[in-house]
């Protein structure tokens, strides 16, 4: 059974940093494209950050571009999502999930974990 | 990169159809067939309905249907059931390794 298990949330100053991680099992890691994807607070899903199979290549969202990067460890079969210079607007839900085998779209999703920035 | 504009709620009695409209551009929705859409109920994450406009994930009851036309894409529910009522998201592919979602809507079974 795919699981994808998110950690590393908490509350962070403005400014500030925070690395997530997403911890995942039941499937070839490593054959498949990952996403961070997030929720701000009563609002709608946004896509934050992408990365290949093998990590050669990453693609962001504009209002992250510069500020996250994205990375993964496929020998401990964990995506990361590295968070610098944070602003209250990041406050959010950060979920990762599978992209597909071959397609567009979010197959299996984790739990969620919440960023809060606030002072 | 705007969001796709949704309805922010639609709502239907048992057993009537809803649709719910999802307007992008010619950049994403009327450029790649690639629209997907996704279910949320309260404080769980978003499960995949339709991906590929019309593409019905495995297990999916077929009250779920997908289409597209130019800029819109569409999700159907027929039968509507108590079990519906959720938020739905629309997602397109927007080149680039970049993904779009819609506002939500919020899918009331009165």
């Amino acid at each position: 059974e795919v699981s994808l298990v998110e950690s590393g949330g908490g509350l962070v100053q403005p400014g500030g940093s925070l690395r997530l991680s997403c911890a995942a099992s039941g499937f070839s890691f490593s054959d498949y494209d990952m996403q961070w994807l997030r929720q701000a607070p009563g609002k709608g899903l946004e896509f934050v950050s992408g990365i290949t199979n093998n990590g050669a290549r990453t693609y962001f969202a504009e209002s992250v571009q510069d500020r996250f990067t994205i990375s993964r460890d496929n020998s401990k079969r964990t995506l990361y999502l590295q968070m610098g210079s944070l602003k209250p607007e990041d406050m959010a839900v950060y979920y990762c999930a599978r992209l597909s085998g071959g397609g567009y779209y979010f197959d299996y999703w984790g739990q969620g974990i919440l960023v809060t920035v606030s002072s | 990169q705007s969001a796709l504009t949704q309805p922010a709620s639609v709502s239907g009695s048992p057993g009537q159809s809803i649709t719910i409209s999802c307007t992008g551009t010619s950049s994403d929705v009327g450029f790649y067939n690639l629209v997907s859409w996704y279910q949320q109920h309260p404080g769980k994450a978003p499960k995949v309905l339709i991906s590929e406009i019309n593409r019905r994930s495995s297990g999916l009851s077929d009250r779920f249907s997908g289409s597209k036309s130019d800029n819109t894409a569409s999700l159907t529910i027929s039968g509507l059931q108590p079990g519906d009522e959720a938020d739905y998201y629309c997602c397109s592919y927007a080149g680039s390794g970049t993904y779009v979602f819609g506002g939500g809507t919020k899918l009331t079974v009165l």
